[in-house]
This record gives C-alpha cells, sequence and structure tokens, in this order.
C-alpha cells in the first residue's frame, strides 16, 4: 500500500464547476498536508497548505483534513481554465514531503 | 518572494558524459534542499535531502556515487549525474525550504531541469 494514493485522473469539467480533488493516506503521524499545482514541464507551485484536523480556505480554495478518516481534499470552486493542471497532495513526514501521484485536472472553457 | 531557481532548464548530453544541475534560493537562505526526479505522468520521487555542509541523506535505491549533491552555501547546491546513461534522462526538481521557516516546514520548488542522455 502507498503511503499517499490519490487518483490520478485525469477529470474533466467545464468552467464555472466546482472540482473536489482528494487523497487518502496511511500514516497517522502525518500533520502538515500541503497542496502543490504543477503545470506541464514546471515546477510544482506551493497552493495552501493544513495543520492537523480541519478547513482551510484561500481565495477560491478550500483545503480540507479529517485526520480519523486520513482523508484529504482541495476543493476549487468557479473553475478557470488556468486551473487546468495537475495537483498534487503531500503530507510532510518529517520535513520531508511524501507525495501522491497527482491528479491531472483540465477545466474546459 | 520564496524564488528557488535551477540551471539550466534542459540538458542533452551524450551517454557517459556527467551534467552538473544548480538550485539556487534567490530570496532567502536555505538550510535543507532536496533534489527529485520526476518520469512522464508520474509523481515526484524524492533522490536525497542535503543540508548546508554536512552530506546529503540520500533514499533508498538511489545511488549516491552516481548523483552527486553538495550543498555549499545556504543559497546554492549542486547534482551531479556522473557517467549520465538513456535510462538518467528526467525531470530534475529541486525545491528549497527555509532556514527560519518555524513549523510551516514549507517547501519551494524550482522550475525543474530536463535531462535527455542520447
Amino acid at each position: 500500500q502507498k503511503e499517499v494514493e490519490q487518483d490520478p485522473g485525469p477529470l474533466s469539467v467545464p468552467e464555472g464547476a466546482i472540482v473536489s480533488l482528494n487523497c487518502t493516506y496511511s500514516n497517522s503521524a502525518f500533520q502538515y498536508f500541503m497542496w502543490y499545482r504543477q503545470y506541464s514541464r514546471k515546477g510544482p507551485e506551493l497552493l495552501m497548505y493544513t495543520y492537523s484536523s480541519g478547513n482551510k480556505e484561500d481565495g477560491r480554495f478550500t483545503a480540507q483534513v479529517d485526520k480519523s478518516s486520513k482523508y484529504i481534499s482541495l476543493f476549487i470552486r468557479d473553475s478557470q481554465p488556468s486551473d487546468s493542471a495537475t495537483y498534487l497532495c503531500a503530507p510532510d513526514q518529517g520535513g520531508k514531503l511524501i507525495f501522491g501521484q497527482g491528479t491531472e485536472l483540465s477545466v474546459k472553457p | 518572494g520564496a524564488v528557488v531557481s535551477q540551471h539550466p532548464s534542459w540538458v542533452i548530453c551524450k551517454s557517459g558524459t556527467s551534467v552538473k544541475i544548480e538550485c539556487r534560493s534567490l530570496d532567502f537562505q536555505a538550510t535543507t534542499m532536496f533534489w527529485y526526479r520526476q518520469f512522464p505522468k508520474q509523481s515526484l520521487m524524492l533522490m536525497a535531502t542535503s543540508n548546508e555542509g554536512s552530506k546529503a541523506t540520500y533514499e533508498q535505491g538511489v545511488e549516491k556515487d552516481k548523483f552527486l549533491i553538495n550543498h555549499a552555501s545556504l543559497t546554492l547546491s549542486t547534482l551531479t549525474v556522473t557517467s549520465a546513461h538513456p535510462e538518467d534522462s528526467s525531470f530534475y526538481i529541486c525545491s528549497a525550504r527555509e532556514a527560519s521557516g518555524g513549523a510551516t516546514k514549507t517547501q519551494y520548488f524550482g522550475p525543474g531541469t530536463r535531462l535527455l542522455v542520447l
């Protein structure tokens, strides 16, 4: 079993849709949970992070962690074509990031 | 703020040659830098962690004699792929964590270096 599981997609949605991206993880010791966005042939860009369980909102993005079920979510409201990218969840393990496979998102105009 | 650069952005080399990739934190000091490799349609795989002034820690399965890492200053780490072969062709990405990062442990990533070994 991988430490972090993420549906690779691809996920295609129309512009304006609400997008839900999810990860599950196995290590209950994870405390920090990062979400990165990676455009094709570019390095990952930090979107946001959360500590322990709870929600965090930043503009159109909301990150949610449920430690009891080891489930991480990223919601994108009013999705835009410019949101088309691969989204990577990455719990932090003692300073190391454990990346999921990434979900490829395509937002169609 | 928190900009990380990599040089070169892409490189093509002949099999058997060595290639050096630089990773720089431009506006912050990084005590720790990380090197990742990413194959097409796959996630980032951590190769090694380097701390300024000390030897790098390599992940299981990564050959330390093939992937030489030097972290000589708080703003520069280098990865040298020695005697590169076609199977080393990949996208190499570095990241850096601020010396004063506190509890957030945020890593900032460089734009990546695409290596093609012929």
